[in-house]
């Protein structure tokens, strides 16, 4: 079955702080789908990255990166230089190819960037 | 364009009774998912459609919970004889073609079972 852990509930950090996000995965598929969503204060998820099983490239987007290591079944998710804005509840999610349609969602990772 | 829309953003209802939870998808998108996230936690899955058909009800929770979607379009999810556990945030989300791409969520609707 799959699975998705983030184990950091809460972080904190000061606006301007590099802060990472881990996550955590399992799963007997080797064709598989990992995701970042973000959840701002309005509730609304907003999509962030969708990575394949055979590209552990790492991606760049602005502030945000992401570090594939499928050797040690990690996603892990870096927002550089943070601001207030970046407040939120980001959630990691894994999609088997063999595995239905759904995706399993972490239990999310609250980040409160003070000013 | 617009996005995942969702009505009603609340509602409250009384143990036993039934709910209805409507579901319009960014247009052009065939598929359709429906979550139920409770207080601190990830969304969690509920039922997938491709086109008017259910492709996967898997994640539906007992015989209670139905969701159609009869003309390719908007979604309804039904509940009934609701239970005080069935209180979270329903979350309906659209895909432009299904299978794993990146699905697109809507605001939710909160319900509430007193």
């Amino acid at each position: 079955a799959q699975k998705v852990t983030q184990a950091q509930t809460e972080i904190s950090v000061v606006e301007k702080e590099d802060v990472t996000l881990d996550c955590v995965y399992e799963t007997r598929d080797t064709t598989y789908y990992l995701f970042w969503y973000k959840q701002p204060p309005s509730g609304e998820l907003v999509f962030l990255i969708r990575r394949n099983s055979f590209d552990e490239q790492n991606e760049i987007s602005g502030r945000y990166s992401w570090n594939f290591q499928k050797s040690t079944s990690s996603f892990n998710f870096t927002i550089t230089a943070s601001q207030v804005v970046d407040s939120a509840v980001y959630f990691c999610a894994l999609s088997e190819a063999r595995g239905g349609n759904d995706m399993r969602f972490g239990a999310g990772t609250r980040l409160t960037v003070k000013p | 364009g617009a996005g995942v829309s969702q009505t009603p953003s609340n509602k409250v209802t009384e143990k036993g009774k039934y709910v209805e939870l409507r579901c319009d998808p960014i247009s052009g998108h065939t598929a359709l998912y429906w979550y139920r996230q409770s207080l601190g936690q990830g969304p969690e899955f509920l039922i997938y459609f491709q086109g008017t058909g259910a492709a996967d009800d898997s994640g539906l929770p007992n015989d209670r919970f139905f969701a159609v979607r009869p003309e390719g379009s908007v979604s309804t999810l039904k509940i009934q004889r609701t239970e005080r556990g069935d209180s979270a945030v329903y979350l309906c989300a659209s895909s432009l073609a299904g299978g794993h791409g990146e699905q697109y969520f809507g605001p939710g609707t909160r319900l509430t079972v007193t």
